[in-house]
């Protein structure tokens, strides 16, 4: 397998436009992460999915941040309207459904909104 | 979410050992991870332990685990400067399967 595939790797936008970021997880695993790393925060985790529903999307900072998974191989992650203080590494994380496993990351979207 | 902890900066000279700490919150966890994140990259696994376990030791790093107070560390041994990076420690929950992530530690290893 290729491993967590994320695209694209690097998004500058205009504030006020949409932004989607795209993922596709490891064949078979049942858990999908979606994590926002800046300096002044860390890695946040914004949502998750558990076999294509999402389980707790707590983490989304606003209604401009929506997620989907309409398969097992898919999810984007969408900001609408976007601001600049969105500029982020954005990563997606896949894991199976057991305790000992760990998530595996993508390489992440380095979103830059000016 | 989980209160994940460490320091934020850690420098040592080449050859030294590196000691990573962290603190977590929650007792339920069974799992607790090392990552490693290099400049422009996603996190790797580095290693794993398991809650009933209070130590590990995979080449040049060892783990240990104070179940009782919640403290995590990494030990890399021989440090290098290819060692540079930030380290994460990290939880996995037992109620939601999610993983909780610490702030990460900037290890700059100095020639």
């Amino acid at each position: 397998d290729a491993g967590v595939i994320q695209s694209p790797r690097h998004e500058v936008t205009e504030m006020g436009q949409e932004v989607t970021l795209r993922c596709k997880p490891i064949s078979g695993h049942d858990y999908l992460f979606w994590y926002r790393q800046t300096m002044m925060r860390g890695l946040e985790l914004l949502i998750y999915f558990n076999n294509n529903v999402p389980i707790d999307d707590s983490g989304m900072p606003e209604d401009r941040f929506s997620a989907k998974m309409p398969n097992a191989s898919f999810s984007t992650l969408k900001i609408q309207p976007s601001e600049p203080r969105d500029s982020a590494v954005y990563f997606c994380a896949s894991s199976l459904d057991a305790g000992g496993t760990e998530a595996f990351f993508g390489q992440g979207t380095r979103l830059t909104v000016v | 979410g989980e209160d994940v902890e460490q320091s934020l900066f850690l420098s040592v000279r080449e050859g030294d050992s590196s000691v990573i700490n962290c603190t977590y919150t929650d007792s339920s966890s069974t799992y607790l991870y090392w990552y490693k994140q290099e400049p422009g990259a996603g996190l790797q696994l580095l290693t794993y332990i398991f809650s009933n376990m209070d130590m590990k030791q995979d080449q040049r790093l060892t783990v240990l685990l104070n179940k009782k107070d919640k403290h995590l560390s990494l030990r890399i041994a021989d440090t290098q400067t290819g060692d540079s990076a930030i380290y994460f420690c990290a939880e996995r929950s037992n109620t939601g399967n999610q993983f909780y992530f610490g702030t990460g530690t900037s290890l700059t290893v100095i020639p």
